[in-house]
């Protein structure tokens, strides 16, 4: 267990519908991930957050897909009308980024894996 | 962008046995190289890394070396157990942007008692 929790670990859906991933990362850490990876694949970067600002999204996130971070703790991440493209697991991850922290080990929920049928 | 290819798919070993797994990546700014195994059903695990400055490491059975000329590294593990069977995926990042993690396709182990 890294300490980073996500939820739930598995959702089943219907094509068109909307579901949403949540992830808790180590309290003190800083920066948030998301990640998706399919069958036998590495994880893809999707976007990450420092605190509450979300400072980048890959080409992977389409329009369908928003990520939020409120107040700068846990995250979640909504896909909108949901296709079958889009089953996936999908992994959060957090790390400590500063000066003083040079290194850049991140740790992993996880996953949610999600089946659209 | 960054592009990390790894090398082979799967590999068997016999249990006792060595296994080495290698990755090449194609940023020269990347500096930061983690090596994750992942089980069934588990997100990824970090076992090693290493940064641009140094040419290897060693934790245990463990050992990772990276090449910066030729931009290639790879992880090594001696004397294999049944337990270290998982999918092992290799990294890149830089400390541009978020450092967020470029991941290899994945090398799918198995020790075979």
């Amino acid at each position: 267990d890294t300490g980073v929790s996500q939820n739930p670990r598995h959702k089943i859906t219907k094509r068109g519908q909307n579901v949403t991933f949540r992830c808790d990362p180590i309290s003190e850490h800083n920066r948030l991930y998301w990640y998706r990876q399919t069958l036998g694949q590495g994880p893809e970067f999707l976007t990450y957050f420092q605190n509450e600002a979300q400072l980048e999204k890959s080409r992977l996130l389409s329009d369908r897909f928003s990520a939020e971070r409120p107040k700068g703790s846990f995250s979640t991440l909504e896909i909108q009308r949901t296709e079958q493209g889009d089953s996936a697991m999908y992994l959060c991850a957090s790390r400590l980024a500063g000066q003083t922290f040079p290194y850049n080990e991140q740790f992993f929920g996880p996953g949610t894996r999600l089946t659209v049928l | 962008g960054e592009n990390v290819e790894q090398h082979p798919s799967t590999l068997s070993v016999q249990e006792g046995d060595s296994a080495v797994i290698k990755c090449t990546y194609s940023d020269s700014a990347s500096n930061y190289f983690p090596w994750y195994k992942q089980e069934l059903g588990k997100g990824p695990q970090l076992i090693i890394d290493i940064r641009s400055n140094v040419g290897e490491k060693k934790d245990q059975r463990i050992a990772v070396t990276l090449n910066k000329t030729a931009k290639h590294f790879s992880l090594h593990i001696t004397e294999t157990q049944p337990e270290d069977s998982a999918v092992y995926f290799c990294a890149a990042s830089t400390d541009n942007y978020g450092q967020n993690f470029v991941f290899g396709p994945g090398t799918r182990l198995s020790v075979l008692p």
